[in-house]
């Protein structure tokens, strides 16, 4: 089956211990994205990745680090979590870099909660 | 301003009638868009995807996209109690980042 998988699926945490969210596709897509979703503010870019060791920042990847070693990875990395890093966060990866084959397929999502 | 901007709702309509949500984007290089449905708790899932100016139709969901007014639209024909969530509208920004509007909430009546 064709799909975005993501773990955990919910994690609760202290500020400062260091954690990694997985995010796998088995779809050999090229691009690979993690947003987060806050009440009122909606889905916000956090990174994205065009292809293996290729990525750039979206519109908030202050407090997180990505790395694409692997096309079928993309792992979120925080290095030091703070409570205002609680939040709801999807992975998602499309088949094409841009354009009209961006068409995103999201993971179900990790719920953190950073205590 | 916001770079793609939906009205938040929520939107009731009752069942079997026509939804109609709205989106506008700043970025008039914009060249493709997306309607997403979201349930409570749920990851976003892809409903329709619209490249050119016009109409494009899939079953009851039409997406209309205006390049020249800088709006899509989202119309929900016969309207079920199923239809019910969070619809997300998006666009690019530039050639790889992908922006949401904030989600209008849509409430289908039985």
């Amino acid at each position: 089956e064709a799909q975005v998988t993501q773990n955990p699926r919910y994690l609760i945490t202290v500020t400062g211990k260091k954690l990694t969210v997985t995010c796998s596709q088995n779809m050999n897509h090229e691009y690979m994205s993690w947003y987060r979703q806050d009440p009122g503010l909606g889905l916000r870019q956090i990174y994205y990745s065009m292809n293996v060791e290729v990525t750039d920042k979206g519109d908030v990847p202050e407090g997180y680090k990505v790395s694409r070693k692997e096309k079928r990875n993309f792992p979120l990395i925080l290095e030091s979590p703070s409570p205002n890093q609680t939040s709801l966060y999807f992975c998602a990866s499309s088949p094409e870099v841009s354009g009209a084959g961006n068409e995103q397929f999201f993971g179900p999502g990790t719920r953190l909660t950073v205590l | 301003q916001k770079e793609v901007e939906q009205n938040s709702g929520p939107l009731s309509v009752p069942e079997g009638a026509i939804a109609s949500l709205n989106c506008t984007y700043s970025d008039r290089g914009s060249q493709s868009f997306f309607w997403y449905r979201q349930y409570s708790g749920k990851s976003p899932e892809l409903i329709m995807s619209i490249y050119s100016n016009g109409d494009k139709e899939d079953g009851r969901f039409t997406a209309q996209l205006n390049k020249a007014s800088q709006y899509v639209s989202l119309l929900i024909r016969d309207s079920q109690p199923s239809d019910s969530a969070t619809y997300l509208c998006a666009g690019f920004q530039g050639a790889q980042k992908l922006v949401f509007g904030q989600g209008t909430r849509l409430t289908i009546n039985p």
